[in-house]
C-alpha cells in the first residue's frame, strides 16, 4: 500500500464548477501537508500548505486536513481555464529520520473548460 | 532571477553508460533534493541535501548518486543507467527543508530533465 494515495482522475469540470481532490494517507506521523499544481511541461509549484488537522483559505482555495481519518482535500471554487492543471498533494513529518523528505501523491489531471 | 537550473533538458542514452545531471541554485538555498516523475506515481524523491556534504536518501536512491561539494550544486549521478530509470526529473531547492517553507514561494523547481535509457 502506498503512503499517500490520490486518485489520478483525470477530472474535466466546465469552468465556475467548485472542484474537490482529494489524498489519503497511511503514516500518522505526517503532519504537513502540502498542495502543489504543476502545468504541462513545468516543474511543481507549491500551492498551499498546512499544518495537522483544520482548513486554510486563500483566495478561491481552500485546503482541509482531518488527520482523524488519514484524509485532505483541496477546494477551488469559481474554477477557471487556467486552474487547468495537475495537482500534487504532498506530506511530511517534522524532525527525526524524516526531516526533510516528502511524499508525494500521484497526481491528479484538471482540466477546466470553457 | 532567482532560479534553478537543470542539465541537460532532455537526454538519449544507453544502459550502462555513465550520466551525471546537473542542477544549480542561486538563491543561498541549505536545502536541494532530486525527484522522478512516472506516469501513475507522482513524484517520488530520490536524494536530498541538508547542507555542503549532507545528503539522505530520499524514497527510491537505488540506481543513483548525489554530491555536494558546494552549496550551489546538487548533481545527480547514474553510474550505471538501466531503461527502469527513463523518467522525468526534477531538482529543487528551499532556504529551510520542508515542511519549514516559510512562504508559498520558498521552494523553487527546475525545469525537468527528461531522460530516455535504451
Amino acid at each position: 500500500q502506498k503512503e499517500v494515495e490520490q486518485d489520478p482522475g483525470p477530472l474535466s469540470v466546465p469552468e465556475g464548477a467548485i472542484v474537490s481532490l482529494n489524498c489519503t494517507y497511511s503514516n500518522s506521523a505526517f503532519q504537513y501537508f502540502m498542495w502543489y499544481r504543476q502545468y504541462s511541461r513545468k516543474g511543481p509549484e507549491l500551492l498551499m500548505y498546512t499544518y495537522s488537522s483544520g482548513n486554510k483559505e486563500d483566495g478561491r482555495f481552500t485546503a482541509q486536513v482531518d488527520k482523524s481519518s488519514k484524509y485532505i482535500s483541496l477546494f477551488i471554487r469559481d474554477s477557471q481555464p487556467s486552474d487547468s492543471a495537475t495537482y500534487l498533494c504532498a506530506m511530511s513529518a517534522f524532525g527525526g529520520t524524516s526531516y526533510g523528505k516528502l511524499t508525494f501523491g500521484q497526481g491528479t489531471i484538471l482540466t477546466v473548460h470553457p | 532571477e532567482a532560479q534553478v537550473t537543470q542539465n541537460p533538458r532532455y537526454l538519449i542514452t544507453v544502459t550502462g553508460k555513465k550520466l551525471t545531471v546537473t542542477c544549480s541554485q542561486n538563491m543561498n538555498h541549505e536545502y536541494m533534493s532530486w525527484y522522478r516523475q512516472d506516469p501513475g506515481l507522482g513524484l517520488r524523491q530520490i536524494y536530498y541535501s541538508m547542507n555542503v556534504e549532507v545528503t539522505d536518501k530520499g524514497d527510491v536512491p537505488e540506481g543513483y548518486k548525489v554530491s555536494r561539494k558546494e552549496k550551489r550544486n546538487f548533481p545527480l549521478i547514474l553510474e550505471s543507467p538501466s531503461p527502469n530509470q527513463t523518467s522525468l526529473y526534477f531538482c529543487a531547492s528551499s532556504l529551510y527543508p520542508p515542511p519549514t517553507f516559510h512562504g508559498l514561494r520558498a521552494q523553487y523547481f527546475g525545469p525537468g530533465t527528461r531522460l530516455l535509457v535504451l
